[in-house]
């Protein structure tokens, strides 16, 4: 049981190249997260997946777009990357958006350094 | 959303018990009180969490008063490995907004020797 992991853990990007980042959960989650966490801030979310088949817009949605491929995997993807989205990424995954016990799980995160 | 007040940053020593104490005035009747714990270079990681009075695991302890408007987690002995940040998160109501978790920047508990 690995949890939640995200693939690549570290990764360096021009401006204007894109990329995309893995998340994969093995807890048979039915909601999954993406956020980013700016040095000596807190954590922002970007997009979220409800359940399978349903993403929505988080509090910093503006250049990043998701795709919830299955229940396990969700990605994020920079169509053109920009030195402001240099930041650590992370993704999160818990049982149920019903649940009002909100235990969420995280990755590793991603670190992404946009020059 | 319930926004939360807790200190920038706290210092303590080893085998001494840390009291670290959120503020949330607005928090409403169904939302919980979670604490999370990061370390450095990972995601952060669940501790406790409860609606009312006490709760405790091997972990922790949450301490919250009648009013709901505050909430102390305490760490009993702590050690080295304690140094970390520190969120206090107030939980949406079900059904309403984003369904993601609001992180404040968190309490820096710095443990010394």
């Amino acid at each position: 049981n690995a949890g939640v992991t995200q693939t690549p853990k570290f990764q360096v990007l021009k401006t204007g190249q894109s990329m995309t980042l893995q998340c994969a959960q093995d807890m048979n989650h039915n909601s999954m997260y993406w956020y980013r966490q700016d040095p000596g801030m807190g954590l922002r979310l970007i997009y979220y997946s409800a359940s399978e088949g349903t993403t929505d817009k988080g509090e910093v949605p503006n250049g990043y777009n998701v795709s919830r491929l299955n229940k396990r995997e969700f990605s994020l993807r920079l169509e053109s990357a920009a030195p402001s989205q240099t930041s650590v990424y992370f993704c999160a995954s818990s049982e149920s958006p019903i649940s009002r016990v909100k235990t969420q799980y995280f990755g590793p995160g991603t670190r992404l350094l946009v020059l | 959303l319930a926004k939360t007040t807790q200190p920038i940053s706290m210092d303590s020593y080893e085998g001494q018990e840390v009291n670290i104490t959120c503020s949330h005035n607005n928090i409403a009747t169904n939302d919980y009180i979670t604490w999370y714990q990061q370390f450095p270079s990972q995601g952060p990681r669940f501790i406790i969490q409860g609606y009312k009075t006490k709760v405790t695991n091997e972990v922790a302890s949450l301490f919250i008063p009648a009013d709901r408007k505050s909430s102390t987690l305490s760490l009993p002995r702590v050690s080295l490995s304690d140094t970390a940040v520190y969120y206090c998160l107030v939980g949406e109501p079900v059904g309403g907004g984003a369904d993601g978790l609001t992180f404040g920047k968190g309490t820096h508990l710095i443990i010394q020797p």
